[in-house]
């Protein structure tokens, strides 16, 4: 199984601040991305991914990510957070393995 | 299609118990996976389906552990004999046509509580 680590458990920001998430794996051959966020009370879903291409990828709610191979790394930015983006956010390689979640807490 | 619905949303059980979750996914979708969630962790994948097949299972946590997608549509995760630390939430999701880079739909989960 691959290793994919959120180095950041915990995020507390206040609203308009810049957010940045790390995750990084440990795999070498071809990997599929994802971030997934799950809102309080609610299911797991998808925020964005990245199977090939352009490495810079947006996704929903104005959240992007970006992969850099050599470094092993697919960061998830948001450049002005709100309060509604309190939710744990979860960084994937393909769909077996998770990393162990950031929990953001925006404060209005 | 309202999305993955799984049942029931809760369980709790007496150790040593058999318990079996149910996961209905969305109707056009052909994959459905299972894993594991405990609290402050990330989803431990557990099988998946592809239709009735079950193409990988070797990260079921034992042989207390299995999985079946009879028809191709719902799928049962059982566990036997259960032990106080197979006490958290089991998710379902499935995805379409797309393989590894389609999108996974998750449902609400089950929590297993073991007495």
């Amino acid at each position: 199984a691959q290793s994919v680590s959120q180095h950041n458990h915990h995020v507390i920001l206040s609203e308009a601040a810049s957010l940045e998430l790390g995750c990084n794996y440990s795999y070498g051959g071809t990997v599929n991305l994802f971030w997934y966020v799950q809102y309080p009370g609610q299911h797991l879903q998808l925020l964005l991914k990245y199977f090939s291409g352009d490495p810079l990828v947006k996704g929903i709610k104005g959240f992007e990510a970006e992969f850099i191979k050599s470094k092993f790394s697919f960061n998830l930015r948001k450049p002005s957070v709100q309060w509604s983006d309190t939710a744990e956010y979860f960084c994937a390689v393909n769909v077996e393995d998770f990393g162990g979640g950031t929990r953001l807490m925006v404060k209005p | 299609d309202t999305g993955v619905s799984q049942n029931p949303r809760h369980k709790i059980t007496k150790r040593g118990q058999n318990v079996t979750f149910r996961c209905d996914p969305i109707s056009e979708h052909n994959r459905l996976y299972w894993y594991r969630q405990t609290l402050g962790q990330g989803p431990e994948f557990l099988t998946y389906f592809q239709n009735e097949a079950q193409l990988e299972k070797s990260r079921l946590l034992s042989d207390r552990f299995s999985a079946e997608r009879p028809k191709g549509s719902f799928s049962t995760l059982e566990i036997q004999r259960t032990e106080q630390g197979d006490s958290a939430m089991y998710l379902c999701a499935s995805s379409g046509l797309g393989g590894s880079t389609d999108t996974q739909y998750f449902g609400p989960g089950t929590r297993l509580t073991v007495l």
